[in-house]
């Protein structure tokens, strides 16, 4: 079965940093594009990055401004998300998403980021 | 960005009873290979989303035949034939066809009467 682990969640100031982890299982990791997609408490769905399977494309949200970077470690099936000049807006559910067949078709339990004072 | 609007926002169904949710996305969504990359998903309350439907009209595994999925130019529609009590979720459109800039709709909740 497809498994998709994330991690490293928790609280941080404005102005700080976290680095997300999605550790993959139960498929060929380096046959699929990767995304994060987040959730803002009480919000809906709000696609964040992607990457492709072998990691030399990558997307982000124009609403980032460039401070999110997504990256893989296909030797390790691990998804990451680095997380700068956080802001409280940025506060969500952060889910780990398998692209497969041009949809998200797996996606993790997520991992809450709070951006907090 | 492409924008997808959902309505209604809020759909309260009778059990038994079939509900319809619409989309419209701002853009055409046939890609370059004839394909439209419209997607439903389902979020029941405090789980993750789950995908229903992809490319406007198929049901992903494990997902009930009551649910079903169709389009017509840049309107798309999910239909429950019989809403079941399992069914009351957030449900989300979501273009793919402008990938990787996928871009979801506001959610409809549908919810028991």
């Amino acid at each position: 079965d497809v498994q998709l682990l994330e991690s490293g969640g928790g609280l941080a100031q404005p102005g700080g940093s976290l680095r997300l982890s999605c550790a993959a299982s139960g498929f060929t990791f380096t046959d699929f594009a990767m995304s994060w997609v987040r959730q803002a408490p009480g919000k809906g769905l709000e696609w964040v990055s992607s990457i492709y399977d072998h990691g030399t494309v990558t997307e982000n949200a124009d609403s980032l401004k460039g401070r999110f970077i997504i990256s893989r470690d296909n030797s390790k099936n691990m998804l990451y998300l680095q997380m700068n000049s956080l802001r409280t807006e940025d506060t969500a559910l952060y889910y780990c998403v398998r692209v497969g067949n041009g949809t998200f078709d797996h996606w993790g339990r997520g991992t809450l980021v709070t951006v907090s004072s | 960005d492409v924008v997808m609007t959902q309505s209604p926002l809020s759909l309260p169904v009778t059990l038994g009873q079939p509900a319809s949710i619409s989309c419209r996305s701002s853009q055409s969504l046939v890609y370059s290979d004839g394909k439209t990359y419209l997607n439903w998903f389902q979020q029941r309350p405090g789980q993750s989303p789950r995908l229903l439907i992809y490319r406007v009209s198929y049901r992903d595994s494990g997902v009930p035949d009551r649910f079903s999925g169709s389009a017509s130019g840049t309107d798309f529609t999910l239909k429950i034939s019989r809403v079941e009590a399992e069914d009351v979720a957030v449900y989300y459109c979501m273009q793919g066809s402008h990938w990787p800039r996928w871009t979801f709709g506001q959610g409809t909740k549908v919810e028991i009467k």
